[in-house]
């Protein structure tokens, strides 16, 4: 079975200082991963992906994850914070080869950057 | 703007009532998908359609059902409707060249009263 873990329900940063959003992941054979934002009262944004290929994966916003098979994590970072990235972040998993297979989000994480 | 639209914004209505919330795809996007988000569940999957057919199934309750019309438009029905119903629903689409990758509407907000 297929599951995420966001293990932070908040996390606070300050501005210009790197930051970081937890996920871990269970699915059987590779996985689909994926980021997503949500700005209050929007509905959410795509902002990376994993598939193949190089761990590092560049998306929007100047976000990146880090996909780490043997610990089985995709965490979200950012070099450098600002006051605008606060948001709610949804981590997202998928098995790549099964098409019946659907989307599992995880519980997201509220950032929450200070001036 | 993500391309999909949904009606409407905001829905009231009272406990028993019947209502159909209404979700268009981008242009092009044959996969549907619902999404119910609660403060105290989070984002839950309800139900996935692709090209006019159920594909998943979620946590979908019984009182709930969704069908995609040739257009590729897409319905939620919620039936007898409890105060619990009260929720932001959201739907996605995706696309064949990026199956995964979806694309959220602006969600309808439902108060059951």
């Amino acid at each position: 079975a297929q599951s995420v873990a966001q293990p932070e329900d908040q996390v606070n940063v300050a501005e210009g200082n790197p930051l970081t959003v937890k996920c871990t992941y269970s699915v059987s054979g590779n996985p689909y991963l994926f980021w997503y934002v949500q700005y209050p009262n929007r509905g959410l944004q795509f902002l990376l992906k994993y598939i193949t290929g190089d761990n590092l994966v560049k998306g929007s916003y100047g976000f990146e994850a880090e996909f780490n098979k043997s610990q089985t994590s995709f965490h979200l970072k950012k070099p450098s914070a600002l006051v605008s990235d606060s948001a709610l972040y949804f981590c997202a998993v998928r098995a790549l080869y099964s098409s019946a297979s659907k989307i599992i989000f995880g519980s997201g994480t509220r950032l929450s950057i200070r001036p | 703007d993500s391309g999909v639209t949904q009606t409407p914004k905001h829905l009231i209505t009272a406990t028993g009532q019947r209502v159909t919330l209404r979700c268009s795809p981008r242009s092009g996007d044959l996969s549907v998908y619902w999404y119910q988000q609660s403060l105290d569940q989070g984002l839950q999957f309800l139900i996935q359609y692709y090209n006019g057919e159920e594909r998943a199934k979620g946590n979908i309750l019984e009182r709930f059902s969704a069908q995609q019309f040739p257009d590729l438009h897409s319905e939620l029905n919620l039936s007898s409707l409890e105060l619990g119903d009260s929720a932001l629903y959201f739907c996605a689409s995706s696309g064949r060249t990026a199956p995964g990758e979806q694309y959220f509407g602006p969600g309808t907000r439902l108060t059951v009263t």
